[in-house]
């Protein structure tokens, strides 16, 4: 089955910076465009990042533009996130999740989240 | 982009049938046929429910159905079940390549 697992979450002052990393099995990871997805603390949903599968598409959401990077290593199966200048307002869980290659735009599989604090 | 705009909650009792509106514009919902339903319990990851509009991804009940009329999508739960009670989140992919969510409906079962 697929499996997504992230890591490198934690506690960060504002202005630093922090990788996020996503594992993924099950799945040909090489053919799947990838998204990144956040949900800061009992509020809603909010879509970040988009890579696709050749890496030659990332698209980001106004409010990461310019300090979020979002990258990807096929021969690794593994999707990355690099954070910088970071905001108290980014404090949220970090989901990865996945985007069919059937040529359709959704969020098929997600994993589990990994949160991040920005705090002093 | 603004989110999507979804009533915070709703509830129904069990065996009845629901339905969880989720307003967009021409750029988004009324724009494409991009149209996805997720649902969450606490605590856990979403789950994907409905995708392009109406369709059901392997494993998801057949009582979870989605439409879409203009700039307006809607997910329907038929005969409501204790299980059903969640967060549910519309989202959409917009003209600027880009997606946005709706801000979420709690759904309550009594």
């Amino acid at each position: 089955q697929v499996q997504l697992v992230e890591s490198g979450g934690g506690v960060v002052q504002p202005g630093r910076s922090l990788r996020l990393s996503c594992a993924a099995s099950g799945l040909t990871f090489s053919l799947n465009s990838m998204h990144w997805v956040r949900q800061a603390p009992g509020k809603g949903l909010e879509w970040v990042t988009f890579i696709s599968d050749d890496s030659k598409r990332k698209y980001y959401a106004d409010s990461v533009r310019g300090r979020f990077t979002i990258s990807r290593d096929n021969s690794k199966n593994t999707l990355y996130l690099d954070m910088n200048s970071l905001r108290p307002e980014d404090t949220a869980v970090f989901y990865c999740t996945t985007n069919s290659p059937s040529g359709s735009y959704r969020f098929d599989y997600w994993g589990q989240g990994t949160l991040v604090t920005v705090s002093s | 982009q603004s989110a999507l705009t979804q009533s915070a909650s709703m509830s129904g009792s069990p065996g009845q049938s629901i339905t969880i509106s989720c307003t967009g514009t021409s750029s988004d919902i009324g724009g494409y046929n991009y149209v996805s339903w997720y649902q969450q319990h606490p605590g856990k990851a979403p789950k994907l429910m409905i995708y392009d509009v109406g369709d059901r991804p392997s494993g998801v009940s057949i009582r979870f159905s989605g439409s879409k009329s203009g700039n307006t999508a809607s997910l329907t739960i038929s005969g409501l079940q204790a299980e059903d009670e969640a967060d549910y989140y519309c989202s959409s992919y917009t003209n600027r390549g880009t997606w946005v969510f709706g801000g979420g409906t709690k759904l309550t079962v009594l």
